[in-house]
């Protein structure tokens, strides 16, 4: 099976642009999904597909890939974006999926 | 709206039995996969298993192979999962997320937690 490789943890001053970035072989061949999750609430999808946004997400989020690494960018972090990020795309044999380890996000 | 409602957590001791729920509403329920992801206490997300829309097509990750059995009744517009042979590193969160259109786990439940603990 693959794996998704996320730093641990990233900062941004409020209003300015972070990227979260997401390693993984399965990226060359699948899209990666990303997911926010605050605390003691479920996931939401905020980026799918390469780059499309699910509606009701602010498009402030855009998502971007490049090899096998795959990148969320958000352009005007607001103090509502600190949250984990976690990727997800199908592993390698396209049977089974994976997450990164997260990405814990804080907006300065 | 879209709704997916989990049940069926609680405490087991090691070796025990839980059978999880969930409800789905809002969509097309016998048209989509659907997927349980799980989350230990202060650690991340974890794909634990898939079904496609008629339950023709069934993957465990490694840790459930052999142990849970992902179901759905879409004429109750329910998914399940029955858990055998719990282990302590069972514990979790367990959420119930379905696919969209083009796309994977759209929509997640607020999640059941199960328990594994003597």
């Amino acid at each position: 099976s693959s794996e998704l490789t996320q730093d641990p943890a990233v900062s941004v001053a409020l209003g300015q642009t972070v990227r979260i970035t997401c390693q993984g072989d399965s990226l060359r061949n699948y899209y990666a999904n990303w997911y926010q999750q605050k605390p003691g609430q479920a996931p939401v999808l905020v980026i799918y597909d390469k780059n499309s946004r699910p509606s009701g997400i602010p498009g402030r989020f855009s998502g971007s890939t490049s090899g096998d690494t795959a990148s969320l960018t958000i352009t005007g972090a607001q103090a509502e974006d600190e949250a984990d990020y976690y990727c997800n795309s199908r592993d390698s044999s396209g049977d089974h999926w994976v997450f990164g380890g997260g990405t814990k996000l804080t907006v300065l | 709206q879209v709704q997916l409602v989990e049940s069926g957590g609680g405490v087991v001791q090691p070796g025990g039995s839980l059978r999880l729920s969930c409800a789905a509403s809002g969509f097309a329920f016998n048209s989509y996969g659907m997927h349980w992801v799980r989350q230990a206490p202060g650690k991340g997300l974890e794909w634990v298993a898939f079904i496609d829309y008629d339950a023709t097509l069934k993957y465990y990750a490694d840790s459930a192979k052999g142990r849970f059995t992902i179901s759905r009744d879409n004429s109750k517009n329910t998914l399940y999962m029955q858990m055998n042979s719990l282990r302590a590193e069972d514990t979790a969160v367990y959420y119930c997320a379905k696919d969209g259109p083009d796309k994977d786990m759209d929509v997640w439940g607020k999640g059941t937690t199960v328990t594994v603990s003597s």
